[in-house]
């Protein structure tokens, strides 16, 4: 079946511009996280969103990014005012339970590449 | 905090060469280990895991053995082949479903 998906796979924007993301994951998937891929530097997770049939639960916003779920199977990251900084390949993933389990699969998207200038 | 590091790439290999990907970790607690792989063009796909000390996860002849004593999970194959060219990313998670990765390694497989 379909995997996970994003776009843009490229994505360029001036700097002091909002930009946003788009991730749609597997059907059925419970949690939906994102992750920032920057050279050198590793990988971290900026938000995640957690959906069960009573509520949507969200992490954090950290500061200028927030996630939005509009669909059970779509997200949306949105960066305010990018910056040089935020340059970097933006993951999605998603996994079919929510919860402190951390041996749940999480199945990721191919990535959207953001180019800050 | 917690963290990992792995070897820096590329590695260039000859196929049916031995393989080994260094991978360290820092963690408060007592994490879960992963091995993800990354094909050309493609998503993140988990290639194996451990979830305890001594844990040895293995899949498509892939090893990798959860290392308390040396705080390692370093990543193994016999024999590469070509289309095993990826980036490999080593990762840990503590009591949490979030995932931190290392840095990544690119693995160049020549026939």
């Amino acid at each position: 079946g379909a995997g996970v998906s994003q776009s843009p796979r490229y994505k360029v924007a001036k700097r002091g511009r909002d930009v946003a993301l788009r991730c749609d994951s597997i059907s059925g998937h419970v949690t939906l996280y994102w992750y920032r891929q920057t050279l050198g530097q590793g990988s971290e997770v900026l938000t995640y969103s957690q959906s069960d049939a009573q509520r949507d639960k969200s992490g954090r916003p950290s500061g200028r990014f927030s996630a939005e779920r509009p669909e059970r199977s779509v997200s949306t990251l949105k960066i305010q005012r990018t910056e040089q900084g935020d340059s970097a390949v933006y993951l999605c993933a998603s996994s079919l339970y929510w919860g402190a389990k951390s041996s749940y699969e999480q199945y990721f998207g191919p990535g959207t590449r953001l180019t800050v200038t | 905090g917690n963290s990992v590091t792995q070897m820096e790439g590329p590695v260039t290999l000859s196929e049916e060469a031995f393989l080994t990907i260094n991978c360290t970790y820092t963690a408060t607690g007592y994490p879960s280990l992963f091995w993800y792989v990354q094909y050309p063009g493609e998503g993140l796909q988990l290639l194996l895991k451990a979830t305890k000390a001594d844990d040895k996860g293995s899949n498509k002849g892939f090893e990798a053995t959860y290392r308390k004593e040396t705080t390692s999970f370093h990543l193994e194959k016999g024999s590469v082949q070509v289309s095993d060219s990826a980036v490999y990313f080593c990762a840990l998670s503590v009591n949490t479903d979030k995932l931190i990765f290392g840095t990544g390694t690119r693995l160049q497989v020549f026939p």
